[in-house]
């Protein structure tokens, strides 16, 4: 039973580029929310996507956007890459049951770095 | 607006010691709340939830965690700690009452083992 997985793992950057993290949920599940953690703070959530929308959003600028294909799979891309867009990128999967999710199950992370 | 609060960055116990790690939020809603530990280089893994019903909830690993209305906690806590048990410990209320939704997390507390 594949967990969630993110890719790649590791990325540098240098500012004013762009960034594509991918991620494919846990198998059964449909839903994806990704997260930024900073280093040395808690996760704090970009946004949730559920049948290919965009469901729920935090607090982030529109620099931070995102789709989810048919396959429930999901990217996360960041336009004109900040020196504070450094950090761990988390995506969660979770499963819609009669109008409620399921908990969140995490990837490992994708770490970005921004030079 | 919810709010997570975790009292002490950085907790260090003897092995074999109580483990108590605090945790109080804020929420207009009947919450729900989790524990989440995150080792080195991973992602989170959910430890236990809170949702309705029983107040003490057990989890994996030997913690287990009190809801506490009144005192509007939720402290994570495990009889004798072990060496396994150093990480990276995440408190986190769900912001709308759905588990699998945007969560809100603590700042963490980092637990060392000392043997």
């Amino acid at each position: 039973d594949a967990g969630v997985t993110q890719s790649p793992t590791h990325l540098i950057k240098t500012r004013g580029q762009q960034v594509t993290l991918r991620c494919s949920p846990k198998s059964g599940h449909d839903t994806v929310s990704w997260y930024q953690q900073a280093l040395g703070q808690g996760p704090q959530f970009i946004f949730q996507y559920y049948e290919e929308e965009e469901r729920q959003r935090g607090n982030f600028p529109d620099r931070f956007s995102g789709h989810q294909f048919p396959n429930y799979s999901s990217e996360l891309n960041v336009n004109a890459l900040l020196l504070g867009d450094s950090a761990l990128y988390l995506c969660a999967s979770s499963l819609v049951v009669g109008g409620s999710t399921s908990p969140l199950h995490f990837g490992n992370g994708t770490r970005l770095t921004v030079t | 607006a919810q709010s997570v609060t975790q009292l002490g960055s950085h907790v260090s116990v003897s092995e074999g010691a109580l483990v108590l790690l605090r945790c109080n939020y804020s929420s207009s809603v009947p919450p729900y709340l989790f524990w989440y530990v995150q080792y080195p280089n991973q992602g989170l893994q959910l430890l236990l939830k809170y949702t309705t019903g029983a107040t003490l909830v057990k989890g994996i690993n030997g913690f287990e965690a009190e809801f506490k209305k009144s005192e509007t906690s939720f402290h994570l806590t495990k009889p004798s700690a072990h060496m396994s048990d150093a990480a990276e410990y995440f408190c986190a209320v769900s912001d709308g009452g759905n588990q699998g939704g945007k969560l809100i997390f603590g700042q963490g507390t980092e637990l060392s083992v000392k043997p």
